[in-house]
């Protein structure tokens, strides 16, 4: 059982280009997170999704866009790379989450934009 | 807003020393509250939850229990080993709600 599949692990950016983080889950999960991570900081959330056809902006969404054409799908893109868009980003979903359910996390993609 | 607040870190421990890393919350209604890892180079995974005040999780030796009269959810274990160096965060899901808040994160180092 994968899981929550994240790609690519690394990669480096110029300023000004654009690149779009696959994320993936086969476990059939509605709800579905992009959370960005900062050095020693805690996770801030992109956008999210509440089930296929539905996305919503979360606390930090600028500069990022999302879609979810299908429920195992929920790709990441960043359009004009920003230094500031350096950091870790992690994928999770959760089938019912009002339960109280378990988040599941991909293992992150390390982002650099110089 | 709802939000997490947990103790600054690192927190740097010898192997056997007791751990307690604090957390408060401020949330309406009756949140479920959660304990997360993270191991070096990986993403986060649930260490353990409480869903309704009094109730204590537990796993791998980890214990915390859901004080709502101090709005606190305390993380314990009684004798941390080298294998538990790891960020830890603690979160908190509202009645009804489906966005998880994630407090900074308390960076454990525990030495042989």
């Amino acid at each position: 059982n994968a899981g929550v599949t994240q790609t690519p692990k690394f990669r480096i950016l110029k300023i000004g280009q654009s690149m779009t983080l696959q994320c993936t889950q086969d476990m059939n999960h509605n709800y579905m997170y992009w959370y960005r991570q900062d050095p020693g900081m805690g996770l801030k959330l992109i956008y999210y999704s509440v089930g296929a056809g539905i996305t919503d902006k979360g606390e930090v969404p600028n500069g990022y866009n999302v879609s979810r054409s299908t429920t195992e799908d929920f790709p990441l893109r960043l359009e004009l790379a920003a230094p500031s868009q350096t950091s870790v980003y992690f994928c999770a979903s959760t089938s019912v989450p009002q339960s109280g359910n378990t988040i599941y996390f991909g293992e992150g993609s390390w982002l650099t934009v110089v | 807003g709802d939000s997490v607040t947990q103790m600054e870190g690192p927190v740097t421990l010898s192997e056997e020393a007791f751990l307690t890393i604090n957390c408060t919350y401020t949330a309406t209604g009756y949140p479920s509250l959660f304990w997360y890892v993270q191991y070096p180079g990986e993403g986060l995974q649930l260490l353990l939850k409480a869903t309704k005040a009094d109730d204590k999780g537990s796993n791998k030796g980890f214990e915390a229990t859901y004080r709502k009269e101090t709005t606190s959810f305390h993380l314990e274990k009684g004798s941390v080993q080298v294998s538990d160096s790891a960020v830890y965060f603690c979160a908190l899901l509202n009645t009804g709600g489906f966005k998880t808040i994630f407090g900074a994160g308390t960076r454990l180092f525990v030495k042989a």
